[in-house]
């Protein structure tokens, strides 16, 4: 398996236009999770699904941002309109069911910054 | 509120010996406790997972432990190398919340050859 694998790695967009970040989680894994970094605030959870429903999205910062799993092997994280503080290293990760013994697999991530 | 905290920023070691690692946690009931590794400009890798009625888990040259009664758990790599220098993070499982893991902001360790 190729992993997480997340697109693009690198983002450079101006304040006020919209940001699209991508995710294919590991075949098979019933949970996937958006993360963003930064080195004031570490890594933050934004937004969880299982069996691609939203479970939790408490960590979202602003209605600015939105994420959709269409399917099992797709996930999206939108940011519109982007503003300079949103810039930070955005990671997607997947995992097995809660009662597995796995920790989770995280993606390469997106750096997004927002000029 | 609820914290989780890791020793010191950076760490320095010299190659060979034994590395110990930090994390206590307040108000959290973990049903378990993950470490991770992180190198500079890569996502996060999975290392070990130690569940509340574990004390000590071992793989290879890793030692985990979790005191509950503490709050606290302590991460070991022996017999350092200066390839395992990275940033390692804690993280726990908020308990009954299902897969919602909290990160601390890590610990840089630098084995000097």
């Amino acid at each position: 398996d190729a992993g997480v694998i997340q697109s693009p790695r690198h983002e450079v967009t101006e304040m006020g236009q919209e940001v699209t970040l991508r995710c294919k989680p590991i075949s098979g894994h019933d949970y996937l999770f958006w993360y963003r970094q930064t080195m004031m605030r570490g890594l933050e959870l934004l937004i969880y699904f299982n069996n691609n429903v939203p479970i939790d999205d408490s960590g979202m910062p602003e209605d600015r941002f939105s994420a959709k799993m269409p399917n099992a092997s797709f996930s999206t994280l939108k940011i519109q309109p982007s503003e300079p503080r949103d810039s930070a290293v955005y990671f997607c990760a997947s995992s097995l069911e809660v009662r597995a013994n796995y920790g989770y697999t995280f993606g390469s991530g997106t750096r997004l910054t927002v000029v | 509120s609820q914290k989780i905290e890791q020793n010191s920023e950076a760490l320095n070691i010299q190659e060979g010996k034994t590395a110990t690692l930090t994390c206590n946690y307040t108000n959290y009931s973990p049903a378990y406790l993950q470490w991770y590794r992180q190198d500079p400009g890569r996502g996060p890798v999975f290392l070990l997972l130690i569940r509340e009625n574990e004390k000590e888990k071992r793989k290879e040259r890793l030692k985990v432990t979790f005191d509950t009664t503490l709050k606290q758990s302590l991460f070991h790599i022996t017999a350092s190398q200066p390839a395992d220098s990275a940033t390692y993070l804690c993280a726990l499982d908020k308990s009954g919340s299902a897969r919602q893991l909290t990160f601390g902001s890590g610990t840089q360790l630098t084995v000097l050859p």
